[in-house]
């Protein structure tokens, strides 16, 4: 089955400036690419998505890029807010939707003013 | 528009007591799912209904956990006996269809003394 590794864990920046979060996923075959942000004690939502015909998508401060060769996406907020503050899971699917998601572990997250 | 509810927020039990968590999905929705979420760990699927059809239960544990669907609205998803090891926050995921976009339920916490 599929197999999805991000980094960091953990991650602290200071306001304004930047956030990347790394996935790498182990099966060619994976097609979507979902991002979920969790906020302490929260449900996990839904921010940016992407799909294996597209390299890059953005939205707003949010952007996500696919590297199908290298098998990795990622994860870029510019201009960090405190409220970006919480945990980022990345997710891949072999369906091509959002059916069969296999998540990463997770990255918190910290904006510091 | 109401989110997918879930009830209890929280539940302490002891071990080898058993434990229902219910999910409201929602309105519409007809593809529920339940995932298991490990502290400091992404989402596991456990099971996936397509309305009152088990499409996709190969991840839950037959020997204790049951999952139901009635009518194809709200499930329940059920422990017994519940172990230590089991004491994790239970998700509910809904999606209008099976290849549309996964919406959260806030979690049910179980802590298994």
């Amino acid at each position: 089955g599929e197999n999805v590794e991000q980094h960091p864990s953990t991650l602290s920046v200071q306001e304004g400036d930047s956030a990347v979060i790394k996935c790498t996923y182990s099966d060619s075959a994976s097609n979507y690419f979902p991002w979920y942000k969790q906020e302490l004690g929260k449900r996990p939502q839904l921010i940016i998505d992407i799909r294996s015909n597209v390299g890059e998508k953005k939205d707003q401060r949010i952007a996500v890029t696919l590297n199908k060769t290298a098998k990795h996406f990622s994860l870029h907020i510019t201009e960090t807010q405190p409220e970006d503050s919480a945990v980022y899971f990345c997710a891949a699917s072999l369906t091509g939707t959002a059916s069969k998601l296999t998540f990463g572990t997770g990255t918190r997250l910290q904006v510091t003013l | 528009e109401a989110g997918v509810v879930q009830s209890p927020r929280y539940k302490i039990i002891e071990k080898k007591q058993p434990v229902a968590f219910w999910c409201n999905p929602i309105s519409g929705h007809n593809t529920l799912y339940w995932y298991l979420q490990n502290l400091g760990q992404g989402p596991e699927l456990l099971i996936r209904y397509e309305n009152e059809e088990a499409v996709d239960d190969s991840q839950l544990p037959k020997d204790r956990f049951s999952a139901e669907r009635l009518k194809g609205v709200d499930s329940t998803l059920k422990i017994q006996p519940a172990e230590l090891g089991d004491s994790a926050v239970y998700l509910c995921a809904s999606s209008l269809e099976p290849r549309t976009v996964q919406y959260f339920g806030a979690g049910t916490r179980l802590s298994v003394l």
